[in-house]
């Protein structure tokens, strides 16, 4: 059975602060997917990354950069100069090629930058 | 602008009555779902639709019902059987459903009360 976790529920940082929100998932297929999405109040969810197994090449966007480690099953987030905006619920998710493919969540980490 | 839509984005009902929540997409996407989110839970996934005509359960399908009789149009509907429907509910689609490869978008999200 696929299970990604994310075990910070809250994490509340000042403004200009880096931040790591972690992800760890669980699979024996060896080819899926994980994602990361933001929550921001007004509730949708917006998509900011997609990784397959294959590529463990770590990602960097702007403020934002993503650490793949298949040797830990670790997919985690950085924030980098955490600003306001940034405020939300933060979802990692993965899918499974050959599993039973559907998006299986993690139940989030509600991150607060406070200014 | 191509996007996903949802309505109403809150929504009250008395129990024992059916509530259909609407989810339009012009994204010409195949593959559509409807999540439920409960506060301090990750998304459970209710239903999808791989193509039109055709929908497949999710891990959490009783007390709901869908449909898919358009490409752009899958309506959610809360059955008086569903035993704790209070909930937010989330619209997503995704271009092909094969293997979860392409990453899901989302749609607003209609919180719905039933009192």
């Amino acid at each position: 059975a696929q299970k990604v976790t994310q075990a910070q529920t809250e994490i509340s940082v000042v403004e200009k602060e880096d931040v790591t929100l972690d992800c760890v998932y669980e699979t024996r297929d060896t080819t899926y997917y994980l994602f990361w999405y933001k929550q921001p109040p007004s509730g949708e969810l917006v998509f900011l990354i997609r990784r397959n197994s294959f590529d463990e090449q770590n990602e960097i966007s702007g403020r934002y950069s993503w650490n793949f480690q298949k040797s830990t099953s670790s997919f985690n987030f950085t924030i980098t100069a955490s600003q306001v905006v940034d405020s939300a619920v933060y979802f990692c998710a993965l899918i499974t090629q050959g599993g039973s493919e559907k998006l299986v969540f993690g139940k989030g980490t509600k991150l607060t930058v406070n200014p | 602008d191509g996007g996903i839509t949802q309505s109403p984005k809150y929504l009250f009902r008395k129990e024992g009555q059916n509530v259909t929540l609407s989810c339009e997409q012009n994204l010409n996407h195949d593959a559509m779902y409807w999540y439920r989110q409960d506060p301090g839970q990750g998304l459970r996934l209710i239903y999808y639709s791989q193509i039109v005509n055709d929908f497949q359960k999710g891990d959490i399908a009783e007390g709901y019902s869908v449909s898919r009789e358009k490409k752009e149009s899958f309506p959610l509907t809360v059955t008086s059987a569903q035993k704790n429907p209070t909930a937010f509910y989330l619209c997503a689609s995704s271009t092909d459903y094969v293997g979860g490869i392409y990453e899901q978008y989302f749609g607003p999200g209609t919180r719905l009360t039933v009192t």
